[in-house]
């Protein structure tokens, strides 16, 4: 089975600190995505990437960016978190059979 | 744009008892239709899907039907069981990236 391992399962930082949420996975998808998920909202897309050093904006990129270097490794960064950035942050990646999640990292922004 | 609805939660059953989660969608053509589950400190798993109209996607007791005149995918399972206790996530996809379009949830607390 595919794994997708996110570094962090909760993480607490500062306002206008800058964040780094790291994504990796096991097998060799070219597809990879950040999605951000709130209660009743849903989960909404940020960014996604189709291969690496390439990169696509969601539905709501703004305070994100990603960073895909490697084919295995998709990070999420907020370049100065803020309050309104709290939430759970699932990252995904898109093989021919569907969809694999990770299990979340859960950032509080204080 | 594409857009999926479903009931607000919680719901609250007792085991053993029928359940219904509503799921209905805005979307042109023919999209495919998915419902994930998301237990407790974990990840999104695809629980079932169908792909085309009047198909039933069904897995672990749970089924679904693609019913393209009321757009709709109502998630159903005859006895719930404590286990079953998660939150539940309608979703479509309906272009070439492969994008999916969730609902916004729906929690499902099964009691003993």
């Amino acid at each position: 089975d595919v794994k997708v391992t996110q570094s962090s399962r909760y993480l607490v930082k500062r306002t206008g600190e800058k964040v780094f949420l790291e994504c990796v996975q096991d097998m060799d998808h070219e597809n990879m995505f950040w999605y951000r998920q709130d209660p009743g909202l849903g989960l909404r897309l940020i960014y996604f990437s189709y291969d690496v050093k390439m990169k696509e904006k969601g539905d709501i990129p703004e305070g994100y960016s990603v960073s895909r270097e490697k084919k295995e490794r998709f990070s999420l960064i907020l370049e100065s978190a803020s309050t309104n950035q709290t939430s759970m942050y699932l990252c995904a990646t898109l093989r021919a059979s569907g969809y694999t999640f990770g299990s979340g990292t859960r950032l509080t922004v204080v | 744009g594409d857009s999926v609805t479903q009931m607000e939660g919680p719901v609250t059953l007792s085991e053993e008892a029928f359940l219904t989660i509503n799921c209905t969608y805005t979307a042109t053509g023919y999209p495919s239709l998915f419902w994930y589950v998301q237990y407790p400190g974990e990840g999104l798993q695809l629980l079932l899907k169908a792909t085309k109209a009047d198909d039933k996607g069904s897995n672990k007791g749970f089924e679904a039907t693609y019913r393209k005149e009321t757009t709709s995918f109502h998630l159903e399972k005859g006895s719930v069981q404590v286990s079953d206790s998660a939150v539940y996530f309608c979703a479509l996809n309906n272009n070439a990236g492969n994008m999916l379009t969730f609902g916004g949830g729906t929690r499902l607390m099964v009691k003993p």
